[in-house]
């Protein structure tokens, strides 16, 4: 089973910073890899897909890189409804896992 | 705009079977672009993934449960189902249901995202 490690669990930012979540897989998942942003009480939202591409409606502020066992999320410039927990997913041959998942946090 | 509503007991004894149903509204279910599926979460934890199934009825299960998980859909309802049998209190999650974009490319089927979820529904195993 591959194993997606994010870190760090928590980022404590102000509105206006910038955040970069870290996500790495045990082994290499090319570039199928998935974000999503999960607020208190909600469903999980999808935002990248395959790495690096915005899901529908997603604003411009998210960006996905990285490839094989390296990711990251950026945003660029915190807003409020930012803060939330945000998930990595790999999809190797249809075996979906999660990793731990990044808080981030209002300063 | 399509919709994703979960129902079933939210309260289930241990060693029987939690059965949900997710019902398909504003969109069919019969479409060559989308599987549908079933991710769980723990209270206070993260994601896991359960399985995935499309409108003829092919399916993908996690390994770790697939010993006790059924997927099922019915087309002319617009609905799927999950079904987890021999269920312990390690089974107390709340349950979603999520629709699964794919592409079809010629080396098969290629999963890209969950990019419709339902509210989820909680469902907590004791006697």
């Amino acid at each position: 089973e591959i194993v997606l490690t994010q870190s760090p669990v928590t980022l404590s930012l102000s509105p206006g910073e910038r955040a970069t979540l870290s996500c790495r897989a045990s082994q290499s998942v090319s570039n199928y890899l998935t974000w999503y942003q999960q607020k208190p009480g909600q469903a999980p939202r999808l935002l990248i897909y395959d790495a690096s591409n915005r899901a529908t409606g997603i604003p411009a502020r998210f960006s996905g890189s990285g490839s094989g066992t390296d990711f990251t999320l950026t945003i660029s410039s915190l807003e409020p409804e930012d803060f939330a927990v945000y998930y990595c997913q790999q999809r190797g041959n249809w075996r979906f896992t999660f990793g731990g998942g990044t808080r981030v946090e209002i300063k | 705009q399509l919709q994703l509503q979960e129902s079933g007991p939210g309260l289930v004894k241990p060693s029987e079977t939690l059965s949900l149903t997710c019902t398909v509204s504003g969109g069919s279910i019969n479409s060559n672009s989308y599987f549908w599926g079933w991710v769980r979460q723990p209270p206070g934890k993260g994601l896991e993934w359960i399985g995935n199934i499309n409108y003829s009825g092919s399916t993908y299960y996690n390994p770790s449960l697939k010993s006790r998980v059924t997927i099922s859909v019915d087309t002319s309802k617009n609905q799927f189902s999950l079904e987890l049998t021999s269920v312990t209190a390690a089974d107390t999650a709340v349950y979603y249901c999520a629709r699964l974009g794919v592409l079809i490319t010629i080396f098969g089927v290629d999963p890209y995202g969950m990019d419709v979820w339902g509210q989820g529904t909680t469902v907590t195993v004791s006697s």
